[in-house]
């Protein structure tokens, strides 16, 4: 079967401008989760989403960052006002459920932004 | 601080040789995971374990609740197994997994 898609797969921006990344999970998997790798670190959470319940937000770096998970399915990650230093590659996982970080999470290929 | 180390930061072993990388973690868990990601490649999934030991081919995956500590061994490496290796943890009641900052392995042939 498919697995996790996001879009697009590369962006480039220039700072200053609002960016969205798009994230496709598996069909049937209720959590999802942004994660953010930047250049030479390591993968930094950023946001989950159960079902319906809301968000956990905790891991986004500023107010800039914002996500929104439609119909329990496909999620968009908002970037307004980019900086450099958002310059990372954005990677969206999902999984069957949720429990407390004890699920196999199947990760899709990562859009990688670039801020001029 | 981080909360999950992994060593060593790098590994270069030579094609055959069996390759040992270490991950510990500061307090109890609900899981661990290791992941692989290939250079220019999306991260895949190798083993989730909370207790004991998983083998998927060449790839076995220990976990010491006790000393809070895990290993993933590679048996007859190849070059094909050159990626960078995650560990990563899961927390009881919170979703987040918190990464090490990766092995990156590379298999000569």
């Amino acid at each position: 079967g498919a697995g996790v898609s996001q879009s697009p797969s590369n962006k480039v921006t220039e700072k200053g401008k609002d960016v969205e990344l798009r994230c496709d999970p598996i069909s049937g998997h209720t959590a999802l989760y942004w994660y953010r790798q930047s250049l030479g670190q390591g993968l930094e959470f950023l946001i989950y989403f159960q079902g319906n319940s809301a968000p956990d937000k905790s891991g986004l770096p500023s107010d800039r960052f914002s996500a929104e998970r439609t119909g329990g399915s496909v999620s968009t990650l908002t970037i307004q006002r980019t900086q450099q230093e958002d310059s990372a590659v954005y990677l969206c996982a999902s999984s069957l459920r949720s429990s407390g970080g004890a699920n196999e999470q199947f990760f899709g290929p990562g859009t990688r932004l670039t801020v001029l | 601080k981080n909360e999950v180390e992994q060593s060593p930061q790098n590994l270069t072993a030579q094609e055959g040789e069996f390759i040992t990388i270490n991950c510990s973690y500061s307090v109890g868990i609900s899981a661990l995971h290791w992941l692989q990601q290939h250079p220019g490649g999306g991260i895949v999934s190798l083993f989730m374990l909370s207790s004991g030991k998983k083998k998927h081919g060449r790839l076995i995956a220990t976990i010491n609740i006790q000393e809070k500590h895990s290993s993933l061994h590679i048996t007859a490496s190849h070059p094909r197994d050159s990626a960078v290796y995650i560990c990563a943890v899961g927390w009881f009641g919170n979703e987040k997994l918190t990464f090490g900052t990766g092995t990156r392995l590379t298999i000569i042939p």
